[in-house]
């Protein structure tokens, strides 16, 4: 599986927009990018995913570079709730995900 | 979406001993898997659970140490045979869902530590 690279922490205020990058110079066409986060003492919970174009749901969007060598998720507006590890993951098809380290993000109140 | 449960939610447990986990699905899946979390670490697959076959494990897991079952397609259990303290992790349980698989739903995870 292809390699992602993620800052290891990053601090956000709440209420304000927060931009988590991923690098994956190496992705390959088939790739998917898949975005999880792990809340404190819980399991992984699947925050979005895309391929080629820009993708919004109800939990954040996905911004994905036009050559696909980054991307980007955002979160609107950081609440405390969003403090968590997130993990950018490239993924084909149906098979496993292989975590790396994420990025943890802190929110100030 | 799916509903995955765990048990137990934790343990803690005497070095020689096995400890078997449950996970259920609220709905009938084809793909499960098992994951190890270490203490202040990222996730590791340690293998894929496949109902009506063997386990697929990954590189540095053995069935001997980690036995799999997967009699229905919304059950499955590990094993952690003969434990050490090293042992000590957070075992989680997901299922793939979505239109190709393509989506992981995990349970709350198994906290356990080996004396």
């Amino acid at each position: 599986d292809a390699k992602t690279t993620q800052p290891n922490s990053m601090e956000s205020n709440e209420e304000e927009p927060v931009h988590l990058p991923c690098n994956h110079s190496t992705i390959s066409g088939t790739d998917y990018i898949h975005w999880y986060r792990q809340l404190p003492s819980q399991g992984p919970e699947y925050v979005i995913h895309g391929l080629t174009s820009n993708v919004n749901n109800r939990m954040a969007s996905l911004a994905i570079a036009e050559d696909r060598k980054s991307s980007t998720l955002i979160l609107h507006r950081a609440t405390l709730r969003d403090a968590a590890v997130y993990y950018c993951i490239l993924k084909t098809g149906a098979n496993n995900l292989f975590f790396g380290t994420g990025t943890r993000l802190t929110v100030i109140p | 979406s799916a509903v995955i449960s765990q048990k137990p939610s934790r343990d803690i447990c005497q070095r020689g001993t096995s400890l078997t986990i449950q996970c259920q699905v609220d709905s009938q899946v084809t793909m499960m898997f098992w994951y190890r979390q270490q203490p202040g670490q990222s996730l590791t697959l340690i293998a894929t659970a496949n109902q009506g076959s063997e386990a697929t494990y990954e590189s540095g897991f053995v069935i001997d140490k980690f036995p799999i079952s997967r009699p229905n397609l919304t059950f499955s259990t590990l094993t952690v045979s003969n434990m050490s303290p090293e042992d000590s992790s957070i075992y989680l349980c997901s299922v793939a869902l979505g239109t190709y698989e393509e989506t992981q739903y995990f349970g709350p995870g198994t906290r356990l530590l080996v004396l």
